[in-house]
């Protein structure tokens, strides 16, 4: 079955980074899209970013533009997301999550989520 | 980009009751149109696609309607198990995939 474990979330400071990794298993990780997804009680549930199947396109929300930047590793089976200069309203607890698309790029459903990692951005 | 709305925010229910949860994109969206189900502490569960297409496993209690910019997620025969926050997703106009605020039962 279809699995997303996500990790390296924690405290950090403002200003600060953090990588977060997702692991997946029990599909053909290659040939999907993949997103991170972030959930905070202001904001709800909110996208972060995309990547494509082979890595080589990349979309971003607004708000994390120029500050994290997403990749993965199909070798590894794994997406990451780094996230730079972190501020107080990037506090969520993030998803990676599986969109329906193969062999694409775009943005449609997201069959499978992970059971998501806590960022905390405090001083 | 294109902006869910999802009423009502909260919805008292009793278990048996049958209930309908509206969503509504500012601009159309055409059929594309997803809704997941959260339950407290767990990550959010794609019940539908396509706006009415249903996930396997999801009971035919719920069912999923509506196209343009107006949708419903009609769940029958409510169960205590169905006591969750329930959010829609447009995928039509993307990047970005955008979700409502959404709504959650409660008894």
């Amino acid at each position: 079955q279809v699995q997303l474990v996500e990790s390296g979330g924690g405290v950090v400071q403002p200003g600060g980074s953090l990588r977060l990794s997702c692991a997946a298993s029990g599909f053909t990780f290659r040939g999907y899209v993949m997103h991170w997804v972030r959930q905070s009680p202001e904001k709800g549930l909110e996208w972060v970013a995309v990547i494509s199947p082979d890595g080589s396109q990349t979309s971003y929300a607004d708000s994390v533009k120029g500050r994290f930047t997403i990749s993965r590793d199909n070798s590894k089976n794994s997406v990451f997301l780094q996230m730079n200069n972190l501020r107080a309203e990037d506090t969520a607890v993030y998803y990676c999550a599986k969109d329906l698309l193969y062999s694409v790029f775009g943005s449609s459903f997201l069959e499978y989520w992970g059971q998501g990692t806590l960022v905390a951005v405090s001083s | 980009e294109v902006v869910m709305t999802q009423s009502p925010a909260t919805l008292y229910v009793s278990p048996g009751e049958t209930v309908t949860l509206s969503c509504r994109a500012s601009e159309y969206v055409d059929d594309k149109l997803a809704w997941y189900q959260q339950r407290p502490g767990q990550a959010p569960r794609l019940l539908f696609y396509d706006a009415s297409a249903r996930e396997t496993d999801v009971p035919d209690r719920f069912s999923g309607s509506g196209s343009g910019t107006e949708f419903a997620l009609t769940i029958s025969g409510l169960q205590f198990e169905d006591l969750a926050t329930y959010y829609c997703q447009q995928y039509y106009k993307e990047p970005p995939i955008t979700f409502g605020q959404g709504t959650r039962l409660q008894i």
